[in-house]
């Protein structure tokens, strides 16, 4: 496999359920980030992972919450979620240290909260 | 006022037409200007990148940067169905670290 893989490419879940999201790259990457695209809003940086470590929380609500095991791995793990959270969640990843705006992207997991 | 304009269109062209895209921008800061290209029900994928002001070519693509104006466009020559999707300008300051900052995307519709 090659580039950023998302999975479940589509999830449905009600307001009290708990969910995971989960990005994968193969780039030999360190930097991973999670962002949020609704419809006609730019895209919104949620995360982002430094070789393993958070160095951006984007005052995300504590319903989302991100874990990196490692630099290949991103989760989005979402609880008690409210309808306006139903949108693409986008993962990324670049290279890590001085970064100069190239992400590559997954093609997004499409949640809808109920 | 957005830190990043950019008109949602839909921008509709005959196959073959130039498609002129652009976005402005308000933080004098930036320094790196990128346009991502993101296909219906796909994750965005970078298409040009410059830094600082001047133009870039690329194929059948031109990115131009004019940092006195705040102002960075995008030209698709020779235009094909397969351009059609939407674009999203983005940029970068260099104290930011890797914190895009996207326009909100413009839909392009190439006609046959």
């Amino acid at each position: 496999e090659t580039g950023v893989t998302q999975t479940p490419r589509h999830l449905v879940m009600g307001m009290t359920n708990k969910k995971s999201l989960k990005c994968e790259q193969h780039l030999g990457h360190n930097a991973m980030y999670w962002y949020k695209q609704s419809a006609k809003k730019p895209l919104e940086l949620m995360f982002v992972y430094n070789f393993k470590e958070q160095t951006e929380n984007n005052s995300v609500p504590s319903r989302f919450s991100p874990e990196c095991p490692n630099s290949s791995h991103l989760f989005l793990h979402l609880h008690t979620l409210q309808p306006e959270d139903s949108a693409l969640y986008l993962c990324a990843s670049s290279p890590g240290g001085k970064d100069t705006g190239e992400l590559f992207f997954g093609e997004g997991s499409r949640l809808t909260v109920l | 006022q957005k830190e990043v304009e950019q008109d949602p269109g839909p921008l509709s062209v005959p196959e073959g037409a130039i498609v002129s895209l652009n976005c402005t921008y308000s933080n004098s800061a930036f320094q790196y200007f990128m346009w991502y290209r993101q296909y219906s029900r796909k994750g965005p994928e970078l298409l040009m990148y410059t830094y600082s002001s001047g133009n870039k070519e690329d194929g059948r693509f031109t990115a131009q940067v004019d940092k006195s104006s705040k102002y960075i466009s995008l030209f698709i020559r020779d235009s094909q169905p397969s351009d059609s999707a939407t674009y999203l300008c983005a940029m970068l300051a260099k104290a930011a670290g890797n914190k895009l900052t996207f326009g909100g995307g413009t839909r392009v519709l190439v006609k046959p």
